[in-house]
């Protein structure tokens, strides 16, 4: 079956620690996307890729980084700078598409970090 | 002003009653627009998408879009208690790439009694 898989399920960081959450999809989707959520928040964008190579930063990028080296692959690292990093964290692609697009996205079971 | 928003709730209906979830946004030349369904823990599920004024039905879902008036909602018809959960309205917009990303709402939250 496809889908979006996030790993680990559960993270624990330390103060001053760098921290990679894993993102793979194999639906064949172009945009990836790494949201973080806040209890009683929406899902606000942290970064997001259209392309292979490429990505845009989102609403909240400070202390965080990614990469995107395969279409498959989008992981998010969360580092020190990232002062207040306990949320949930979710992943999701989209086959992508203009502003007509009504494709919407599929999320991966989604990664809790806490800090320790 | 919030780009999307929604009364948190929580809305709470009898079973096999309709649930109503209201969402209206700010940015005019929004296109497309999208809710999601979330239980506790949880990730994110989505259940319609329109982008065109009117109704759109699909099976107990009637997603509705006014654009003029700027508002989408979500009809959920025979409620059920296993429709419980937070529904996130959200809408596509530009970005400075080009691409059209969408904003999410807070979420309302719903419970659907016995």
């Amino acid at each position: 079956d496809g889908g979006i898989t996030q790993s680990p399920k559960y993270l624990f960081r330390k103060e001053g620690q760098n921290v990679t959450l894993s993102c793979e999809q194999n639906l064949n989707h172009d945009a990836m996307y790494w949201y973080r959520q806040d209890p009683g928040q929406g899902l606000r964008l942290i970064y997001y890729s259209q392309i292979v190579n490429d990505f845009q930063k989102g609403d909240i990028a400070e202390g965080y980084s990614v990469s995107r080296e395969k279409k498959e692959s989008f992981p998010l690292t969360v580092t020190s700078a990232q002062k207040n990093p306990t949320a949930f964290y979710l992943c999701a692609s989209s086959i992508g598409g203009g502003p007509l697009s009504s494709y919407g996205y599929t999320f991966g079971s989604g990664t809790r970090l806490t800090v320790v | 002003q919030k780009e999307v928003e929604q009364n948190s709730g929580p809305l709470s209906v009898p079973e096999g009653a309709i649930a109503s979830l209201n969402c209206t946004y700010s940015d005019r030349v929004s296109q497309s627009f999208f809710w999601y369904r979330q239980y506790s823990g949880k990730s994110p599920e989505l259940i319609m998408s329109i982008y065109s004024n009117g109704d759109k039905e699909d099976g107990r879902f009637t997603a509705q879009l006014n654009k003029a008036s700027q508002y989408v909602s979500l009809l959920i018809r025979d409620s059920q208690p296993s429709d419980s959960a937070t529904y996130l309205c959200a809408v596509n917009r530009g970005s400075s790439g080009g691409s059209y990303i969408p904003t999410f709402g807070r979420g309302t939250s719903l419970i659907v009694h016995p």
